[in-house]
C-alpha cells in the first residue's frame, strides 16, 4: 500500500529536549516536505527536499532541522523544543512537480508534539 | 507570496442540505492548481478535489464541486447531500505550476453536519 508513515503519532516532550520525528514514504517519490498545523493559520511549511542531499527552508523553519540521506527518509528534528513548538506535524511527498501533472501530496497521518 | 484565505471559520449544515465553503487567493501567476483537502477527527489529510487554472471547466467529485472564478480569484466547495461523514475541517491550497510543489493553505473551515 503506497503510504507516508510518521512516528511517532503522539509525543509530550520538555523544553530542550532534542526529538526527532521520523518520516518514510514508499513511493520513490522525489518531494518530500513538512508542515505544521496550527488553530486558524492552516497549515505552514517548516521545510522541503526536492531530492536526497538538497534540502532547503519553508516559511517557518525556525528551531528545526531536515535530513535527507535516502529517498524514503525525511526526519525533523527539534533540537531544543520550546513551547511554541507545540503544534500538530505533517509529512507529506509527491512527485518532482516538473514532471508535468496535478500531482496529489500524500500526507503522513500527522504527529501531535506538545511541549511543556 | 502568494495567500490563501477562507473568511468562514465554521459552518453548519442540516443532513441532506447544501452547503458552500469559500475561498480567495492572491497570486500574480498564470499557471497554479488549487485543492480542497477534508480533515476529519482522525487528523488525515485527504483530497477532496483539484483544479487546475488553465481549465475553464469546474471540477466535480461525486457530492462535491468548485466554483473556480479565476478573474476573481475564487475557489469555493460546494458540498451537496451533505453526509455526517463529511463533518471535518476543510482546507483551500494553492500550488504553483512553475515554482515547486510546496502547498500554501487557508486558515480551514470546520463544517459540522446535524442529523
Amino acid at each position: 500500500e503506497a503510504q507516508v508513515t510518521q512516528n511517532p503519532r503522539y509525543l509530550i516532550t520538555v523544553t530542550g529536549k532534542k526529538l526527532t520525528v521520523t518520516c518514510s514514504q514508499n513511493m520513490n517519490h522525489e518531494y518530500m516536505s513538512w508542515y505544521r498545523q496550527d488553530p486558524g493559520l492552516g497549515l505552514r511549511q517548516i521545510y522541503y527536499s526536492m531530492n536526497v542531499e538538497v534540502t532547503d527552508k519553508g516559511d517557518v523553519p525556525e528551531g528545526y532541522k531536515v535530513s535527507r540521506k535516502e529517498k524514503r527518509n525525511f526526519p525533523l528534528i527539534l533540537e531544543s523544543p520550546s513551547p511554541n513548538q507545540t503544534s500538530l506535524y505533517f509529512c507529506a511527498s509527491s512527485p518532482d512537480f516538473r514532471d508535468r501533472g496535478v500531482h496529489e501530496q500524500y500526507f503522513g497521518p500527522g504527529t501531535r508534539l506538545t511541549v511543556t | 507570496a502568494q495567500t490563501v484565505t477562507q473568511s468562514q471559520p465554521e459552518m453548519s449544515v442540516q443532513e441532506a442540505e447544501t452547503v458552500t465553503l469559500s475561498c480567495t487567493y492572491d497570486t500574480s501567476e498564470s499557471d497554479y492548481y488549487l485543492f480542497w483537502y477534508k480533515q476529519p477527527p482522525s487528523r488525515q489529510m485527504i483530497l477532496v478535489i483539484r483544479q487546475e487554472a488553465y481549465k475553464q471547466q469546474n471540477a466535480t467529485e461525486n457530492r462535491f464541486s468548485v466554483n473556480f472564478q479565476k478573474a476573481a480569484k475564487s475557489f469555493s466547495l460546494k458540498i451537496s447531500d451533505s453526509q455526517l461523514g463529511d463533518t471535518a475541517m476543510y482546507f483551500c491550497a494553492y500550488r504553483s505550476g512553475a515554482a515547486g510543489n510546496k502547498l500554501t493553505f487557508g486558515g480551514g473551515t470546520r463544517v459540522l453536519v446535524k442529523p
